[in-house]
């Protein structure tokens, strides 16, 4: 069936550095993606969201890039800190496909101080 | 200004005996979603709410698992006669009216862990 996964299970960067967490997803009809982060023992935290009309969308440290072509959507953290460290998840809707987010596997963010 | 409330925080149920999990939205969101999640996975979709009306069970199990949202208090997602692949993290996430759901923003609760000896 149709899926969104991760390429890195686990990322290792040193605090100050940029991250770059990737996900790859299958159904070309998607059209809403979100980045989550989740700290253990907690709820999912709403990071960024991008449509697909947008290749790119900028927050606070955050940016979203989709590659539709690809189907690739990747979170880049700048000037990673320690408070980062948390596993992150995408997630991805298609209008008229009903109400769920369809999650990938996540990715473990680690910063070393 | 609240957040979404989820209780208990973690459940211990033997084998066969009922799991009742709670999910008060935030204040004003009239949409409930549920979620499972297991280690180390991500979170999978159960079922989406509004006041009183199931819009969306796709994700749920067809047998043991219900849910509700009553007018009044908190939805309430049920298993009956648990087993121990039902252990897992819970999640609930609420939403405002309006819009094309999911692309209101959910927000998440802090998640019940069941435990199922």
């Amino acid at each position: 069936g149709e899926s969104v996964g991760l390429h890195l299970p686990t990322l290792s960067v040193q605090e100050g550095d940029n991250s770059i967490i990737n996900c790859a997803y299958s159904n070309s009809a998607s059209d809403y993606f979100i980045w989550y982060k989740q700290e253990s023992g907690k709820g999912p935290q709403f990071i960024i969201d991008i449509r697909s009309n947008m290749d790119k969308r900028q927050g606070q440290r955050v940016t979203v890039l989709l590659n539709k072509t690809v189907k690739h959507l990747s979170l880049q953290i700048a000037a990673t800190q320690p408070g980062d460290s948390a596993v992150y998840f995408c997630a991805e809707n298609k209008e008229g496909a009903g109400n769920m987010l369809t999650f990938g596997g996540g990715t473990r963010l680690m910063v070393k101080p | 200004n609240a957040g979404v409330m989820q209780n208990p925080r973690h459940l211990v149920r033997r084998r066969g005996q009922e799991a009742r999990l709670r999910c008060s939205p935030m204040k004003g969101h009239s949409h409930v979603y549920w979620y499972r999640q297991l280690p180390e996975e991500g979170l999978k979709f159960m079922v989406y709410l509004q006041k009183e009306n199931i819009i969306d069970e796709s994700g749920m199990p067809k047998e043991r698992f219900s849910a509700e949202f009553p007018k009044e208090g908190p939805s309430i997602l049920r298993i009956q006669q648990v087993v121990r692949g039902d252990s897992a993290a819970y999640f609930c996430a609420s939403s405002p009216p309006g819009g094309r759901p999911p692309l209101n923003e959910q927000f998440f609760g802090p998640g019940t862990r069941l435990t199922v000896l």
